[in-house]
């Protein structure tokens, strides 16, 4: 079975520093998506970035970027330039890549931005 | 944009009651999701739905619960006998090939 794992249960940053968020994941399939999702007080669940496993490109969002290490199994998110709207509990999630295939949760990261 | 949406946004219902919260999917999204997480907790998977049938349920997702999508627009999880652990937030998602969009989530209080 697949797994995500999220090994910081919170991290905190000075605004307009950077940070990095850490996840690894488990499996054995070879092509799929993982993606970090943000989640404000609001409790929506937002999308931050994807990254597809047969792409070597490591993906960007604006002040967002992952390391996507493939071999490694580890799939970082770097913020930039943090920012006080950043503060929020990030997840990172992987599903395979059929259409209908659930997309698997890490116990998220709460992030702290100090001002 | 647009968006998923759930109804109603916090749910209080006794325990032993029946709920239904209700879901409208992106309109050319065909799988469907629903998720619960509890405070402070994991969000955790408990079904998968394409095709007018059930395609993937977790183990928390037994014989109390039930989805159905009745009219191509709305798609609904009911809880038939609410038991106190019922208390989270459930999640609504779909999904065209790629990520989930999920709603902004119904709180379900169990009292």
């Amino acid at each position: 079975a697949q797994t995500v794992t999220q090994s910081q249960p919170e991290m905190s940053v000075q605004e307009a520093e950077t940070v990095t968020l850490s996840c690894t994941y488990d499996t054995s399939e070879s092509d799929y998506y993982l993606f970090w999702y943000k989640q404000p007080p609001s409790r929506q669940m937002i999308l931050v970035i994807r990254q597809e496993a047969y792409k070597q490109q490591n993906a960007t969002e604006n002040r967002f970027s992952v390391n996507f290490q493939k071999a490694a199994k580890s799939f970082s998110l770097k913020i930039s330039d943090s920012q006080l709207g950043d503060a929020a509990m990030y997840f990172c999630a992987y599903s395979q890549r059929n259409r209908d295939d659930k997309i698997i949760f890490g116990k998220g990261t709460r992030l702290h931005i100090l001002p | 944009e647009p968006e998923v949406t759930q109804t109603p946004s916090h749910q209080v219902t006794q325990m032993g009651q029946e709920v239904i919260l209700r879901c409208v999917p992106i309109s050319n999204h065909l799988y469907f999701y629903w998720y619960r997480q509890i405070l402070g907790q994991k969000v955790e998977f408990l079904v998968s739905f394409y095709n007018n049938e059930i395609s993937e349920k977790s183990e928390i997702f037994d014989d109390q619960f039930s989805v159905e999508r009745p009219d191509g627009s709305n798609f609904t999880l009911k809880i038939r006998s609410t038991k106190l652990e019922d208390s989270a937030m459930y999640f609504c998602a779909s999904r065209p090939n790629t990520e989930a969009f999920f709603g902004q989530g119904t709180r379900l209080t169990v009292v």
